[in-house]
């Protein structure tokens, strides 16, 4: 199974808003609402930052939200700042019974 | 605290085999799905596969599907990676993770443990 589709990189200016994209099929992302967001610092551990599509655990800034629309997730990072900068990676179930993850996007504070 | 501590990994020679072990403190890890994820060297997170709370229910990648297995000891609070048939793109920090769901193992990843490095190499 390929991974799901997410940009190489997205970046924005403080307090501006971004927004990452996370394509899959209807096999995953389109077929259910089990889609989560990680942020990962360089070195760091991925941290859980949206489950369920648009759900943000506690302790989670209400910066970041998610949504989907078809085959498509996204996530939005609103007000950006600069401990924002990471790479965010999307996943999914599937029909087949797995989880896939995304590429991985690396988000840039200009 | 709610706390993952994995170890087990190392250097391995291709063809060789190696059982990673995940302890798990501080939660009822009994009621939880529980995954492994593995990240390559400077590349993206790859789920790896995932164990019900009973450990009754499992699934693999296809990439690891047939080499590698999970299973857990819920007395020890304990989840396992036995790897098989080790290759040089398994080379990777291998990370365990608790499911956020009790019930179904796909609601997301909400506790990491910080990750032991697997290195497959002669």
């Amino acid at each position: 199974q390929s991974a799901l589709t997410q940009p190489a990189s997205v970046s924005g200016s403080p307090g501006q808003s971004i927004t990452i994209s996370c394509t899959g099929t209807s096999s995953d992302v389109g077929g259910y609402n089990y889609v989560s967001w990680y942020q990962q610092h360089p070195g760091k551990v991925p941290k859980l930052m949206i489950y369920e599509v648009s759900n943000r655990p506690s302790g989670i800034s209400d910066r970041f939200s998610g949504s989907k629309s078809g085959n498509t997730a996204s996530l939005t990072i609103s007000g950006l700042q600069a401990e924002d900068e990471a790479d965010y990676y999307c996943s999914s179930h599937t029909t087949r019974n797995t989880l896939l993850f995304g590429g991985g996007t690396k988000v840039t504070v200009l | 605290e709610v706390q993952l501590v994995e170890s087990g990994g190392g250097l391995v020679q291709p063809g060789g085999s190696l059982r990673l072990s995940c302890a798990a403190s501080a939660f009822t890890f009994s009621n939880y799905w529980m995954h492994w994820v593995r990240q390559a060297p400077g590349k993206g997170l790859v789920w790896v596969s995932r164990i019900s709370s009973d450990g009754n229910t499992t699934s693999y990648a296809e990439s690891v599907k047939g080499r590698f297995t999970i299973s857990r000891d819920n007395a020890k609070n304990t989840l396992y990676l036995q790897m098989n048939s080790l290759s040089h793109e398994d080379t990777a920090i291998y990370y365990c993770a608790r499911d956020r769901g009790r019930g179904s193992g796909r609601s997301g990843m909400d506790v990491w443990g910080q990750g032991t490095t697997v290195t497959v190499s002669s």
